[in-house]
């Protein structure tokens, strides 16, 4: 089982360009989440999906959208990437019953 | 809105014990956790409390939970190197169908060999 997988593991990318950050989960969790990790701000919700077909912004969202198109798939799209989206970026996923969330090894994304 | 708080940094010699605090304001959290990030990883859930709970504890680990003053610990006995991570303090926000998650800013943990 390989739990959450994010892709790319790293990418540098020029301002002004679009980029897709992959997230997938094998676990049939219901609830998927984006983070990003900046130092001394801790993690910050982007977008979360609490079923497939429905989506949510978090405390971050603008500069980013989110599909759930499936259970298991839950891409972040930057449709401008700018210099203050350089971050790391981690995917997660929870289960009601579990009543926990899982996260992916991260995405260490720079924008120039 | 939800706040956590943690202190940035601990250090402690091998061995010690290290006790890790975090302090939320969302009194109707309905569970409170501890991650870990190891450098260049993602973060791994190392337990979790109920807040009907004061204590849970698992092997070195012991969660103390003070419900009337909103603070969170977690003690590591016996500290080792491979404990240097950073600690992040999590609450789960109310609200009916939401599983979200606050987080704190993370506590980082150097181990003194």
């Amino acid at each position: 089982i390989a739990g959450i997988t994010q892709a790319p593991t790293s990418q540098i990318l020029a301002a002004g360009r679009r980029m897709t950050l992959r997230c997938t989960q094998d676990m049939r969790h219901n609830a998927m989440y984006w983070y990003r990790q900046d130092l001394g701000l801790g993690l910050r919700l982007i977008h979360y999906s609490n079923t497939a077909g429905t989506t949510g912004k978090g405390e971050v969202p603008d500069g980013y959208s989110v599909s759930r198109a499936n259970t298991d798939d839950f891409p972040l799209t930057l449709a401008s990437a700018v210099p203050s989206q350089t971050s790391v970026y981690f995917c997660a996923s929870s289960d009601q019953s579990a009543d926990t969330q899982y996260f992916g090894p991260g995405t260490r994304l720079t924008v120039l | 809105g939800e706040d956590v708080e943690q202190s940035l940094f601990l250090s402690v010699r091998e061995g010690d014990s290290s006790v890790i605090n975090c302090t939320y304001t969302d009194s109707s959290s309905t569970y409170l956790y501890w991650y870990k990030q190891e450098p260049g990883a993602g973060l791994q859930l190392l337990t979790y409390i109920f807040s009907n709970m004061d204590m849970k504890q698992d092997q070195r680990l012991t969660v103390l939970l003070n419900k009337k003053d909103k603070h969170l610990s977690l003690r590591i006995a016996d500290t080792q190197t491979g404990d240097s991570a950073i600690y992040f303090c999590a609450e789960r926000n109310s609200g009916a169908g939401s599983y979200q998650l606050t987080f704190g800013k993370g506590t980082k943990l150097s181990v003194i060999p």
